[in-house]
C-alpha cells in the first residue's frame, strides 16, 4: 500500500477567488499521477493523468502540475465557482491505484 | 459511451446476509477494476479482471468475497455472510490496457450492514 497524502482535507473559497491544494506520494517507482473529481451522489470525474516529471495539465478554469522528483502535485482552481464544490482526490500508481483521502472544496456564493 | 454503471446504487443488508452487486464497463475497456472506500478515507483497491482473468487480488479481499467477470464483459462482486466492517461504498472502473490509461469511474454502491 502507497501512502498517499493529500492537504488540506478541506477548505472553503468565497466564489470568485483562486485556491490550490496539494497530494504528496512516494518518489521512487512513479507511473502515473491521477486527479479526480467526485461530487456528492455521482461518479467521479477524471480530470487529469500526469506521467512525465514538470507536466502541466489544463481543463477550464483547473489546471495541474506534477513534481516526480520531490513526490507532488497541486490542483488549482481560478476563479472559483460554486460547481466547483466537490471532493478532489489524487490517485498513483500503475493500474493498481492508492489513492489519498481527498481535499473537499466547497466554494460559497 | 454510456459510461460506467453499477448496480444497485444502495444496499441495506442485516449482518449474516450475502449481496451481489453488479458493473457493467465501458463496453471497448479490457480492464476492469473494483475499489473500496469507507468513511474518511480514499478508495482502495480491491481487485481487477484484464478480459475475464481476474489477475490481481489485495489482501483487503478475504475469503468471503468473490469476483468474476465471466464473458469479459460485466463484472460481479459478492460478500457473503456480510459483517457490519464490510459497510462501504464499493467502487467500479474500467479502462484500456495501457499501464497508466484513465480509469473510469461508476457511481459507486454504497452498502449498509445493519
Amino acid at each position: 500500500i502507497l501512502n498517499v497524502e493529500q492537504s488540506p482535507q478541506s477548505l472553503h473559497v468565497q466564489e470568485g477567488d483562486s485556491t490550490n491544494f496539494t497530494c504528496s506520494f512516494p518518489s521512487s517507482n512513479f507511473y502515473a499521477l491521477h486527479w479526480y473529481r467526485w461530487e456528492t451522489a455521482k461518479s467521479p470525474e477524471a480530470l487529469f493523468v500526469m506521467t512525465l516529471n514538470g507536466d502541466e495539465k489544463k481543463k477550464g478554469r483547473i489546471s495541474a502540475t506534477l513534481n516526480t522528483k520531490e513526490g507532488y502535485s497541486y490542483l488549482y482552481i481560478k476563479g472559483s465557482q460554486p460547481e466547483d464544490s466537490a471532493t478532489y482526490l489524487c490517485a498513483f500508481g500503475d493500474y493498481k491505484l492508492s489513492f489519498g483521502a481527498g481535499t473537499t472544496v466547497t466554494v460559497r456564493a | 459511451d454510456t459510461g460506467v454503471s453499477q448496480d444497485p446504487r444502495h444496499k441495506i443488508t442485516k449482518r449474516g446476509q450475502n449481496v451481489t452487486f453488479r458493473c457493467d464497463p465501458i463496453s471497448e475497456h479490457n480492464r476492469l477494476y473494483w475499489y473500496r472506500q469507507t468513511l474518511g478515507q480514499g478508495p482502495e483497491f480491491l481487485t481487477y479482471f484484464q478480459n475475464e482473468a481476474q489477475l490481481e487480488k489485495s489482501r483487503l479481499l478475504s475469503d468471503r468475497f468473490s469476483a468474476e467477470r465471466p464473458k469479459g464483459s460485466f463484472s460481479t462482486l459478492e460478500i457473503q455472510r456480510t459483517e457490519q466492517g464490510d459497510s462501504a461504498m464499493y467502487l467500479c472502473a474500467s479502462s484500456g490496457e495501457g499501464t497508466t490509461d484513465t480509469q473510469y469511474f461508476g457511481p459507486g454502491t454504497r452498502l449498509t450492514v445493519l
